[in-house]
């Protein structure tokens, strides 16, 4: 069945500095989604990229979708403590969405102040 | 308003209990869908309704029975709970079952059966 795969699994980064996660699929997406979940809180969605190549940006975050729309990643610019959760990319299932959303692992942020 | 709501947040439970989790949503979405995070933060769908209607049964224990009495409503009934049913549950709804729309999800249930 469809796969996304995420990584890293964890990342431990000093305040201020970057972080980057990243998701990939092992069949081409119609979409992807990014949600953030906090500590303790439930996924909350971020953005969806549908277009092959697209780049948008919320703030300190820039998403990015490849080419091929197999894979697609999350950059946050100098992050701040608000920032600490685990980001989860998720992809259409194989029936194209209608066996709902399938999700990566997860990275978790770890920011140390 | 929330949008998604579930009940009970926390439940703790012995082993062989039957327990139920509730959910509506108010968001006058088409589909709710329930999923199951394990200690490890995996989300992993469990089941999905669309309008009402059974879409998805994704390979979980029949202990497990959905029921969705109307499309602002999916709740969940565990029968004889198990050690391994521990896990945070979450409902979600999303405009419609084609994966073009974001999931809005509940605060989920977290489930701990001793």
């Amino acid at each position: 069945g469809q796969q996304v795969m995420q990584i890293p699994q964890y990342q431990h980064v000093q305040e201020g500095e970057d972080f980057t996660t990243y998701c990939n699929s092992s069949t081409t997406l119609s979409n992807i989604q990014w949600y953030k979940q906090r500590p303790g809180g439930h996924p909350v969605f971020l953005i969806q990229l549908v277009k092959s190549g697209e780049v948008k940006k919320q703030k300190r975050l820039t998403f990015q979708f490849g080419e091929a729309k197999k894979n697609s990643s999350l950059h946050i610019t100098a992050t701040q403590t608000t920032d600490v959760g685990t980001y989860f990319c998720a992809g259409p299932g194989s029936g194209g969405g209608a066996d709902g959303l399938t999700f990566g692992k997860g990275t978790h942020l770890i920011i140390q102040p | 308003d929330t949008a998604v709501s579930q009940t009970p947040k926390y439940l703790v439970t012995q082993m062989g209990n039957d327990k139920s989790i509730k959910c509506e949503q108010n968001l006058g979405h088409d589909t709710m869908y329930w999923y199951k995070q394990d200690s490890k933060k995996f989300l992993k769908i469990m089941f999905s309704y669309n309008n009402k209607e059974l879409i998805i049964n994704e390979t979980v224990p029949n202990r497990f029975s959905p029921k969705s009495p109307d499309k602002a409503h999916l709740n969940l009934h565990i029968n004889s709970l198990e050690l391994g049913d521990s896990a945070v549950y979450f409902c979600a709804s999303s405009q419609a079952m084609t994966a073009n729309y974001g999931y809005t999800f509940g605060s989920g249930t977290r489930l701990t059966v001793v």
